[in-house]
């Protein structure tokens, strides 16, 4: 039982650059998460998905796009890769939406 | 989600507890308080959570005052291992079902101290 699985754990990516930031849960869980950390602060979530073909966007949205085709899977896409998307990304899932959020350990991403 | 305060760091030495403080005056009566920590280079770990009483697991007690505008983090013996930032955050599962998962502020530094 692996729980939450990120690859790749870093990237650097030059600006313009586009790139998908995998995640994979093997918990059978329903809900699934995107966040961002920057320097310093707490985690701002992306977007976010109650199961297989449902997302909905976060606080900070802009830049970035999803999919979940599977339970499995939920894969954020950065298609025009700017230096203010340097961040560390964690991806997190939950069985319902009550239940505690189980994070990966992250991607680290420098965009330059 | 309503806000919550914390001190920004705390320090404390090894083998002995710590009392992690968080208020939040705001809360509302559907509010669950969760708790989770994230160590060095890290994502974050699920801690404990509650509503109104005080709760006990194998990592860590929380203590939540009557009128709940407050709630402490007991960790009764610390170790280095538990040096990490420690957020204390509402989650209003009725209210959308909890969907949008958590908010988090910046939480409170934990120092270990040998």
């Amino acid at each position: 039982n692996a729980g939450v699985t990120q690859t790749p754990k870093f990237r650097i990516l030059k600006i313009g650059q586009s790139m998908t930031l995998q995640c994979a849960q093997d918990m059978n869980h329903n809900y699934m998460y995107w966040y961002r950390q920057d320097p310093g602060m707490g985690l701002k979530l992306i977007y976010y998905s109650v199961g297989a073909g449902i997302t909905d966007k976060g606080e900070v949205p802009n830049g970035y796009n999803v999919s979940r085709s599977t339970t499995e899977d939920f894969p954020l896409r950065l298609e025009l890769a700017a230096p203010s998307q340097t961040s560390v990304y964690f991806c997190a899932s939950s069985y319902y939406g009550g239940s505690p959020l189980h994070f990966g350990n992250g991607t680290r991403l420098t965009v330059t | 989600d309503a806000k919550t305060t914390q001190p920004n760091s705390m320090e404390s030495n090894e083998e002995e507890p710590v009392h992690l403080p968080c208020n939040h005056s705001t809360i509302s009566g559907t509010d669950y308080i969760h708790w989770y920590r994230q160590l060095p280079s890290q994502g974050p770990e699920y801690v404990i959570h509650g509503l109104t009483s005080n709760v006990n697991n194998r990592m860590a007690s929380l203590a939540i005052a009557e009128d709940r505008k407050s709630s402490t983090l007991i960790l009764h013996r610390a170790t280095l291992r538990d040096a990490a930032v420690y957020y204390c955050i509402l989650r209003d599962v009725e209210s959308g079902g909890g969907a949008d998962g958590l908010t988090f502020g910046k939480g409170t530094h934990l120092i270990i101290q040998p």
